[in-house]
């Protein structure tokens, strides 16, 4: 089973809005991921969670801030987003030797979920 | 800073052709060439590559890694309506084994 669901596959919302948007995976992978991914252009990596740390922050803005509540689940949490925010949220997870949380010594391949299409109006 | 280029950036063929995608690279510190195939949503998973010369197959869809001309192809032969999508490439280096940089993708379109 290669699955990671991600909810809500469809999400509008304000400028003042908080929304959070959910990803599962139940493969023991201990990486996760969250990418953005505009129109016509290849995703772009926001976070990595490892082991349930935070790993990477590709100096996202502070309004989104992701969490990672335990090992199958990451949220993105969502406030005071803008209309150029709007995009293809796509999560996806890898696995990880034990011990090499932080800075992994084996390329594995990720696995994305089919994503949540959010509009900010 | 790390560099993917992917072409053509897109390609109509006819079914049964058989089509070849290349993707080079400029990374410092080379780990790994992943291909993905993206139709209205997700990537989805198709090789990873990590050695040269090593040609990697699953059904009509085959992929070879040169690292030493800092390239890879993806060949699919028999081609099927079915496989209209873009095709990522994406590489792994430096310190972080995490990190994917894509190529802008190739768009290919197959019609019967």
């Amino acid at each position: 089973d290669t699955e990671v669901t991600q909810t809500p596959k469809h999400l509008v919302m304000g400028m003042t809005n908080k929304k959070s948007l959910k990803c599962e995976q139940h493969m023991g992978h201990r990486a996760m991921y969250w990418y953005k991914q505009k129109a016509k252009k290849p995703p772009e990596l926001m976070f990595v969670y490892s082991y349930e740390k935070l790993s990477i922050n590709e100096s996202v803005p502070s309004r989104f801030s992701p969490e990672c509540p335990n090992s199958s689940l990451l949220n993105l949490h969502l406030h005071a987003l803008q209309p150029e925010d709007s995009a293809l949220y796509l999560c996806a997870s890898s696995q990880v030797l034990p011990g090499q949380g932080l800075r992994p010594t084996a390329p594995y391949e990720q696995y994305f979920g089919p994503g949540t299409r959010l509009t900010v109006t | 800073e790390d560099k993917v280029v992917q072409s053509p950036l897109s390609l109509v063929v006819h079914e049964g052709d058989t089509v070849t995608l290349n993707c080079s690279y400029e990374v410092t510190n080379f780990r790994s060439l992943l291909w993905y195939k993206q139709e209205k949503k997700a990537p989805t998973f198709l090789f990873m590559l990590t050695s040269s010369g090593i040609e990697k197959k699953s059904g009509r869809l085959s992929s070879i890694l040169d690292k030493k001309e800092l390239f890879s192809i993806l060949n699919i032969t028999a081609t099927q309506t079915g496989d209209s999508a873009i095709y990522l490439c994406a590489v792994t280096s430096g310190g972080s084994n995490y990190k994917l940089t894509f190529g802008k993708g190739t768009l290919l379109t197959v019609n019967p």
